[in-house]
């Protein structure tokens, strides 16, 4: 099966500054890479995605990065505000005939931005 | 729309007991996921649904745990009898139809096992 890791574990950064979190993944056949935001006591909700026919989509501050080759895919957050803080998961998952059913999660970033 | 619920919000229960979580999808949604978080191994599929029908539940953990979904607006996630080790949090999702892709989660289950 596929096997997500995230790194880092933690991450605090200055107002202002960016933040990247980086993730890889074992299987190539996946071929779908959310983000997800966790806010403390919350559910996970979508921030951004991509799909393995593009390298980079950018939605406001928040781009996400693909290399297939490398099998590795990254958020990043610019310009970084104190409501970033929160725990960030990427995923993985492989939809041959339609959306993705088994999403395979890395196992968290927890960011922090300093005031 | 009031998203996806789910109750109760937290459970306490004593080793043994039966554990009962419930979900109600986003109205119109046709796949329902359930997922286990915890700490140590973050966020995990259990099983989904499609069109109220069990499609994959290799992620179940043991015999003790079983979910239904008997109608399209409900679905119960049980675990009888409870363990310690069944301690996290458990959250629905759910997906409005075969050509969309993200997954809206409920608010989740805190679920502690004493």
């Amino acid at each position: 099966g596929e096997n997500v890791e995230q790194h880092p574990s933690t991450l605090s950064v200055q107002e202002g500054d960016s933040a990247v979190i980086k993730c890889t993944y074992s299987d190539s056949a996946s071929n779908y890479f959310p983000w997800y935001k966790q806010e403390l006591g919350k559910r996970p909700q979508l921030i951004i995605d991509i799909r393995s026919n593009v390298g980079e989509k950018k939605d406001q501050r928040i781009a996400v990065t693909l290399n297939k080759t490398a099998k590795h895919f990254s958020l990043h957050i610019t310009e970084t505000q104190p409501e970033d803080s929160a725990v960030y998961f990427c995923a993985a998952s492989n939809s041959f005939s339609g959306p993705p059913n088994n999403l395979f999660f890395g196992t968290g970033t927890r960011l922090t931005v300093i005031p | 729309d009031a998203g996806v619920i789910q109750s109760p919000r937290h459970e306490v229960t004593e080793m043994g007991q039966e554990v009962t979580l419930r979900c109600k999808p986003i109205s119109g949604h046709n796949s329902l996921f359930w997922y286990r978080q915890t700490m140590m191994r973050g966020l995990e599929l259990l099983i989904y649904f499609n069109n109220n029908v069990p499609i994959d539940d290799s992620g179940m953990p043991e015999d003790r745990f079983s979910a239904k979904m008997p109608n399209a607006s409900f679905s119960t996630l049980k675990i009888q009898p409870s363990e310690p080790r069944d301690s996290a949090v458990y959250f629905c999702a759910s997906r409005a139809d075969i050509s969309s892709y993200e997954q809206y989660f409920g608010p989740g289950t805190r679920l502690t096992v004493t």
